[in-house]
């Protein structure tokens, strides 16, 4: 299975602060990759597809990057509801694979 | 609204099976396929497997092959996960997702279930 390696695990931020999440494929997925955010005791939201198609909703804050092997997340300027764990996963090929997890947490 | 509503908490000896359902509402049922993800308490989301709800067509990770039966039925627009074998480290919430068209799956997922969660214990 292809591994999905997510850094930082945990990251410390401010309100209005520009935070980036990066996301490393142990081989090429091309841009077969999706951001997903999960808050305490809730299911994921879907955030991006194909690494930088933001979905219908989703505030424009968050934009996706990347292709090959190193994806980011930016969260340009950090709201209050964002504070949350952001999961990467990839749909390059079987068995569909996540990230650890990045946690924001409030600073 | 597109919703997918899960049956409740189950807990479960080893070595028992569980049935999870997901009910689905606001599309076009037959239109798109529904996967089923597991997060362990702590631990990172790992896919279990997709159906398509338009044929049956079944594609199951390998890890959970021979242990995992998805079904669907049309008529009341859900979708059945099945584990058999159950081990205490089966622990987990289990979410079904929607994922694809009625003939492929997309990989990944938009809309998800509220949660099941199954306890292993003796």
């Amino acid at each position: 299975d292809i591994q999905m390696t997510q850094s930082p695990s945990t990251l410390s931020a401010s309100v209005g602060d520009r935070v980036t999440i990066t996301c490393r494929a142990s081989q090429s997925i091309s841009s077969w990759l999706a951001w997903y955010q999960q808050k305490p005791g809730k299911a994921p939201k879907f955030l991006i597809s194909k690494a930088s198609t933001l979905q219908t909703g989703v505030p424009s804050r968050f934009s996706g990057s990347g292709s090959g092997t190193e994806f980011t997340l930016t969260i340009s300027s950090l709201q209050p509801d964002d504070f949350a764990t952001y999961y990467c996963q990839q749909y390059s090929e079987y068995s569909w694979t996540f990230g650890q997890g990045t946690k924001v947490e409030i600073k | 609204q597109i919703q997918l509503v899960q049956s409740g908490a189950e807990v479960k000896k080893p070595g028992a099976s569980v049935r999870v359902s997901c009910k689905a509402s606001g599309y076009t049922f037959p239109n798109h396929g529904i996967s089923w993800v597991r997060q362990a308490p702590g631990q990172r989301l790992e896919w279990m497997g997709w159906i398509s709800t338009y044929n049956g067509n079944t594609n199951y990770a390998q890890k959970f092959q021979g242990r995992v039966t998805m079904a669907t039925d049309t008529s009341t627009r859900t979708v059945y996960m099945e584990l058999r074998s159950l081990r205490s480290d089966d622990t987990a919430v289990y979410y079904c997702a929607r994922d694809g068209n009625y003939d492929y799956a997309w990989g990944y997922f938009d809309y998800w279930g509220q949660g099941t969660v199954v306890i292993v214990s003796s």
